[in-house]
Parts: C-alpha cells; sequence; structure tokens
C-alpha cells in the first residue's frame, strides 16, 4: 500500500526564521492536500496541489508538488508565532474504487520568540 | 455557515463500557469521515458516510461503527472499549459530490476520549 513520510517530525526555529516540511510518497499521487492544526485544535484545511510540477502561494507559504508526483513541500518564510502548530500532508489513497485521505506523520512547528 | 459541531467535547469511560459519539455536519454537506488521533499513531481514518452508507472504511476492529442519518449527521460508536481507544475523535465533513474523490474535509473541534 501507499507509503507517506513526513519529514522533519519536530522543527525548532527562531521567529523570522524559514521553516519546510517535506512529504515522500512511495506511490503517483493523484492530488496532495495540506493541513495545519494549532495545538490544541482541529486540522484546517490550507491548500491542494493536483498538477505535477506546481506551485502555490499563500502569503509567506509556498506549496510545491514534485514533477514525478511523489514528493510535497511546505515553506514558509520569515515564521511568525502564528504559525505555531503540525503541519499535516495527506494524499488520497484508493480503497476498492474509493478514495479515502491518508494523513502524514506531521511536522510539529514551535517558534522561539 | 456554520461548522462541524461534536458532541461531547469531553468524554470519560471505563474498560468494558460502549460510547457514541455525534457529529453534524456543515449544512449541504453528504459525506461525514471520522479519524483517530492520538500522539502514538497520528490521525487514522476510520470510516467515511456518504448518503447514509458506508463509502470508506480504515483498519480498525468491528468495534468501531457508525451510522448517517437522512440529515447527514453521523454517529460513531465504540463498543467494549479498551485503554488503547483512548484518543481524539475527529469528525469531518465534505460535499461528497466528486464521486470517489476526496474533498476538502472540513474538521471539527473533536470528541477526547479517555479510558480508564
Amino acid at each position: 500500500g501507499q507509503q507517506v513520510m513526513q519529514i522533519p517530525q519536530y522543527q525548532h526555529v527562531q521567529e523570522g526564521e524559514d521553516f519546510t516540511t517535506y512529504c515522500n510518497s512511495s506511490t503517483t499521487l493523484s492530488n496532495i492536500q495540506w493541513y495545519k492544526q494549532r495545538p490544541g485544535g482541529h486540522p484546517v484545511f490550507l491548500i491542494q496541489l493536483v498538477k505535477s510540477g506546481e506551485v502555490k502561494k499563500q502569503k509567506r507559504l509556498t506549496f510545491q508538488f514534485g514533477e514525478a508526483k511523489k514528493n510535497s513541500s511546505l515553506h514558509i518564510t520569515a515564521t511568525q508565532t502564528t504559525d505555531v502548530g503540525t503541519y499535516f500532508c495527506a494524499p488520497p489513497e484508493s480503497n476498492f474504487g474509493n478514495e479515502k485521505l491518508t494523513f502524514g506523520t506531521g511536522t510539529r512547528l514551535t517558534i522561539i520568540p | 455557515k456554520a461548522g462541524v459541531t461534536q458532541t461531547p467535547r469531553y468524554l470519560i469511560k471505563t474498560r468494558g463500557q460502549q460510547v457514541t459519539l455525534s457529529c453534524s455536519p456543515i449544512s449541504g454537506h453528504r459525506s461525514v469521515s471520522w479519524y483517530q488521533q492520538t500522539p502514538g499513531q497520528g490521525l487514522q481514518f476510520l470510516f467515511e458516510y456518504f448518503s447514509e452508507t458506508q463509502r470508506n472504511k480504515g483498519n480498525f476492529p468491528g468495534r468501531f461503527s457508525g451510522r448517517q442519518f437522512s440529515n447527514s449527521r453521523s454517529e460513531m460508536n465504540v463498543s467494549t472499549l479498551e485503554l488503547g481507544d483512548s484518543a481524539l475523535y475527529l469528525c469531518a465533513s465534505s460535499w461528497g459530490g466528486t464521486g470517489t474523490a476526496v474533498d476538502t474535509q472540513y474538521f471539527g473541534p473533536g470528541t477526547r476520549l479517555t479510558v480508564l
């Protein structure tokens, strides 16, 4: 079956530094979604990537989908305390013709003020 | 539009008991999925309901079951609770109209279940 690895598991950065999390799959993905979960909160949808090599930006967040559609990354420029949380990649996995989301292990980002 | 609501928010049970959790999706959403979140296993998919039918299920034992009503509200039941069932149970709704593909998931606040 599909295996999704997300690295790093934890990242501590000084406020203002950049942050990147990577999501790697053993199989080609049809698309991938990214979610953010604040401490004590629930996952919130950030973005979906569909096309090979796709790059999307949301203010300081840049999302990329690899050319081979087997990996994806989320880069945050100049982190702020509001960026604290766990970031999950979530590609779909086909299960007898129906798709379900499989969440990566997540990268927990903490900011040192 | 009101978001996804889940009740109760917190629950404490003892081993062997059973529990029912409830989820009300965003108005107009017909798909409801349930996830279990634990520190050790992360976010694990339990099952998905669409138009009152289970459309997909994860790898959980039969003690975990669910159902969906005609108004799209969903319930999840766990029977014969075990200590390892302690977790945050998240419900997510989506439009569900793209056939078998996964739409954007809108999560509720979750139910924190503690099994003693």
